[in-house]
């Protein structure tokens, strides 16, 4: 089955510790997303990546870092720079550019800082 | 100013009645799409349906349709004879593909928590 997954689930991880979350998809697709959600909100974009070894930031890129050295993957790193990073995060994918470009998302990892 | 805006933070809606869920937007770009996502409480986010600001016609995709009134920048989602599966928080989101300012990606509205009542 084509899909996109994302690991862990659930991640925990002491103040001033880097983690990077897993994502991965399966589905051929060019451009590949990372989102934040914070509880009652929308979903804000962090990175995007258009082609492999090329990313842009998003709107809220600070505190994070990304990699694309496979098509198929883009693994999102939270640094120790970023001041509140407890979220639920989702990767997404699409074939392209344009108007019309579906987003087909992951499961999701939520992150807790303890 | 909100990019996207849905005004209806909760909604509490019988089984088998018809719901709107609205949406208004707000670009200057000749060029972009409107779209709906369901989140359930297992936090996926499903795709539902998708507006062309170029589409003659509203879209519709089964039990769900979109009034789309480009004019008044509004792209509300129906969707007719709710079912308790409906229950979830939905999502209008927004790409432009001119004025991003280079960002590829969805420009989400805060969401709106249906609730399907037996």
């Amino acid at each position: 089955d084509g899909g996109i997954t994302q690991s862990p689930k659930y991640l925990f991880r002491k103040e001033g510790q880097n983690v990077t979350l897993s994502c991965e998809q399966n589905l051929n697709h060019d451009a590949m997303y990372w989102y934040r959600q914070d509880p009652g909100q929308g979903l804000r974009l962090i990175y995007y990546s258009q082609i492999v070894n090329d990313f842009q930031k998003g709107d809220i890129a600070e505190g994070y870092s990304v990699s694309r050295e496979k098509k198929e993957s883009f693994p999102l790193t939270v640094t120790s720079a970023q001041k509140n990073p407890t979220a639920f995060y989702l990767c997404a994918s699409s074939k392209g550019q344009g108007a019309y470009n579906e987003q087909f998302f992951g499961p999701g990892t939520r992150l807790t800082v303890l | 100013a909100q990019k996207i805006t849905q005004t209806q933070p909760g909604m509490f809606v019988q089984e088998k009645e018809a719901v709107t869920l609205d949406c208004t937007y707000d670009t200057s770009d000749p060029s972009y799409g409107l779209f709906w996502y369901k989140q359930p409480s297992s936090g996926e986010m499903i795709f539902l349906i998708y507006q062309g600001s170029y589409d003659q016609q509203n879209a519709t995709e089964g039990r769900y349709s979109l009034n789309f009134q480009k004019a008044r920048k509004s792209a509300n989602l129906v969707i007719s004879a709710s079912q308790l599966g409906d229950s979830a928080m939905y999502f209008c989101a927004m790409r432009e593909v001119y004025s991003g300012g280079g960002a590829d990606g969805l420009t989400f509205g805060k969401g709106t928590h249906l609730i399907i009542q037996p």
